[in-house]
């Protein structure tokens, strides 16, 4: 079974430009979760998809960021424009759902590192 | 708020065994995981609690005490692979995730 895949792996821009990343969930999995790690730091929330809805978005800074999951598969993650504190690496899971799975563990893909300089 | 505390490194000898500690306050409990995170590495799932008692995955065991706000990671025979960071995360009342800060082991031979 693949896993989650993610593009790019590495991405260096300059402040104010505009950066996106993507991610294809292993397939089945219903949920699709985007964090942020920031070095010697859990990942931090930034939205969560049942399919194709977002269900948890409380914590994405909508001023700048922005997600979408057409078809419930593949998901794209959005940063416009990009500020020297979003220097981090974005991490994209999948899950199969808790109505699919009781314990519904996440499983992640490498991740992006985003350096804004 | 919530909260889950993990201390921030740890060090250990190859071959040996260390115990990992990781305490919450969350608002409810609906499991906890157990996640290695090698250096430039996505998180990968060790374990997952949800009852009291010990789960035994070969040289990884993971214990959960909830009326303690309590698990622990026990690691055997350690290997320098193992070297890695290890994160605590509970699903709370919410279902939601909450993650700790993670622990670093260091494996000296």
């Amino acid at each position: 079974e693949a896993g989650v895949v993610q593009s790019p792996r590495y991405k260096i821009i300059e402040k104010k430009q505009p950066v996106a990343f993507w991610c294809n969930p292993i397939s089945g999995h219903n949920t699709l979760y985007w964090y942020l790690q920031n070095l010697g730091q859990g990942p931090e929330l930034l939205i969560r998809y049942e399919n194709e809805e977002a269900v948890d978005d409380s914590q994405l800074p909508k001023d700048r960021f922005s997600a979408e999951r057409l078809k419930g598969v593949d998901s794209t993650l959005k940063i416009q424009p990009a500020e020297l504190g979003d220097s981090a690496v974005y991490l994209c899971a999948s899950s199969r759902g808790l109505a699919e799975a009781y314990t519904d563990t996440q499983y992640f893909g490498p991740g992006t590192r985003l350096t804004v300089l | 708020g919530q909260n889950i505390d993990q201390p921030t490194e740890m060090t250990a000898t190859e071959g040996a065994i260390v115990q990992i500690n990781c305490t919450y306050q969350t608002s409810g409990f609906n499991g906890l995981f157990w996640y290695q995170q090698h250096a430039g590495e996505a998180p990968t799932f060790l374990s997952y609690n949800v009852l009291d008692g010990l789960e035994e995955k070969g040289r990884f065991s993971s214990f959960l005490s909830r009326s303690k706000g309590y698990s622990y990671l026990l690691l055997k025979e350690l290997q320098m692979k193992d070297s890695a960071s290890y994160l605590c995360a509970v699903r709370d009342g919410n279902y939601q995730l909450i993650w700790g800060a993670g622990t670093k082991l260091i494996i000296k031979p």
